[in-house]
């Protein structure tokens, strides 16, 4: 089944603890992007890879790191969370960037920073 | 960067009234797409727009691309329960996609 999939589903940090969100997809995509979703805001960009060790930033990439070492996998990196950073974060993965492509979206990863 | 406007931010509606909801940015885009989120999960693709003035229709859903390519709306015919959800438009341009912040829409049994 073609699918993304994020770890953990749910996470409750400390302030300054870093945490790793993993995020990974088993349809080839050349494609992946971060984004969190906070209400009234819709989905925001954070980070985006194009492809295997190309990443560029997106809308809100402070406090945030993100490595593509791997086609299927996208992890997202907090090295020091910071309660404004408590959100719902999806990863998202697509055939290409380009026109004419759907992006898959993985479950999401509801984060809360205390 | 650029922003998109999405109305109204919530509805609730009766099982079988129709819905409209629209999307307007101040840049032109390439590509509009509609997506749903249910609850718990993360946004599927209902429908997407490639061309200026293209109306495209997906069951009881409907969506057009704004001839100025700054504007997208999306209809929903003789709604049913299952339609509940948070409604997401998205403008994209060259590896850059841009969401509104939704439109929840409650449907009354």
């Amino acid at each position: 089944e073609a699918q993304v999939t994020q770890n953990p589903r749910y996470l409750i940090t400390v302030t300054g603890k870093k945490l790793t969100v993993t995020c990974s997809q088993n349809m080839n995509h050349e494609y992946m992007s971060w984004y969190r979703q906070d209400p009234g805001l819709g989905l925001r960009q954070i980070y985006y890879s194009m492809n295997v060790e190309v990443t560029d930033k997106g809308d809100v990439p402070e406090g945030y790191k993100v490595s593509r070492k791997e086609k299927r996998n996208f992890p997202l990196i907090l090295e020091s969370p910071s309660p404004n950073q408590t959100s719902l974060y999806f990863c998202a993965s697509s055939l290409t960037g380009g026109l004419n492509t759907e992006a898959f979206f993985g479950q999401g990863t509801r984060l809360t920073v205390v | 960067g650029q922003q998109l406007n999405q109305s109204p931010q919530s509805m609730f509606i009766q099982e079988g009234e129709d819905v409209s909801m629209n999307c307007t940015s101040s840049s032109i885009f390439n590509t509009w797409l509609w997506y749903k989120q249910d609850p718990g999960e993360g946004p599927v693709l209902l429908i997407a727009l490639y061309k200026a003035g293209e109306l495209t229709s997906n069951g009881r859903l409907t969506a057009q691309f704004g001839i100025t390519r700054k504007d997208s709306f999306l209809n929903i015919s003789a709604s049913i329960p299952s339609d509940v959800g948070i409604y997401f438009c998205a403008g994209y341009n060259n590896n850059d996609m841009r969401f509104g912040a939704g439109t929840r829409l409650t449907v009354k049994p």
